[in-house]
């Protein structure tokens, strides 16, 4: 069925680089996308959305690049901290139904 | 704190039984979901309510079963447990059928 994926399980990076993560989807009919940041045992925690009408949305210290043509979303952090450790989940949403969750890349910040 | 409030933290119980999980959702949202997390399987839709009905549903067992009441908070109810069943369970609400705020979730031992 349709689904949500991951390229890389795993980043790891030094304190003070920028960080890329990345998401293939397959749904092309999905408007909504999230990038969630899930620390050791606790809930996820949203970071940043982006809808299917924009190619690019800046928060703080991230920013979400959407490329509808080849179904592509990435989280970009600057000046990754070591607080930055977790694992990321980019999730989708098309219309009704509920959010679609890819397995998650652990980004680990080694000072 | 994302305003999502998930009881128990930690359950142990032992195959064949019976428990409930309850979440009280943000104040105002009238959407709430639950989501498994199992360690090979990352997050996994299970069931969608709004507003009080049964909105969405994903990859739920007929031994599991859910409902949202006048109050909005909502229970997840699982039967006849099985040791597969072991798992972090996460509920999560939003004003609408779109992004969601989670909550620390509740972890389920089956032994």
């Amino acid at each position: 069925g349709e689904s949500v994926g991951l390229h890389l399980p795993t980043l790891s990076v030094q304190e003070g680089d920028n960080s890329i993560i990345n998401c293939a989807y397959s749904n092309s009919a999905s408007d909504y996308f999230i990038w969630y940041k899930q620390e050791s045992g606790k809930g996820p925690q949203f970071i940043i959305d982006i809808r299917s009408n924009m190619d690019k949305r800046q928060g703080q210290r991230v920013t979400v690049l959407l490329n509808k043509t080849v179904k592509h979303l990435s989280l970009q952090i600057a000046a990754t901290q070591p607080g930055d450790s977790a694992v990321y989940f980019c999730a989708e949403n098309s219309g009704y139904s509920t959010l679609t969750f890819g397995k998650g890349t652990m980004l680990l910040v080694s000072p | 704190d994302s305003g999502v409030t998930q009881t128990p933290k930690h359950l142990i119980t032992a195959t064949g039984q019976r428990v409930t999980l309850r979440c009280s959702p943000r104040s105002g949202d009238l959407s709430v979901y639950w989501y498994q997390q199992s360690l090979d399987q990352g997050l996994q839709f299970l069931i969608q309510y709004y507003n009080g009905e049964e909105r969405a549903k994903g990859n739920i067992l007929e031994r599991f079963s859910a409902q949202q009441f006048p109050d909005l908070h909502s229970e997840l109810n699982l039967s006849s447990l099985e040791l597969g069943d072991s798992a972090l369970y996460f509920c999560a609400s939003s004003p609408w059928t779109g992004d969601a705020f989670f909550g620390q979730g509740t972890r389920l031992t089956v032994v």
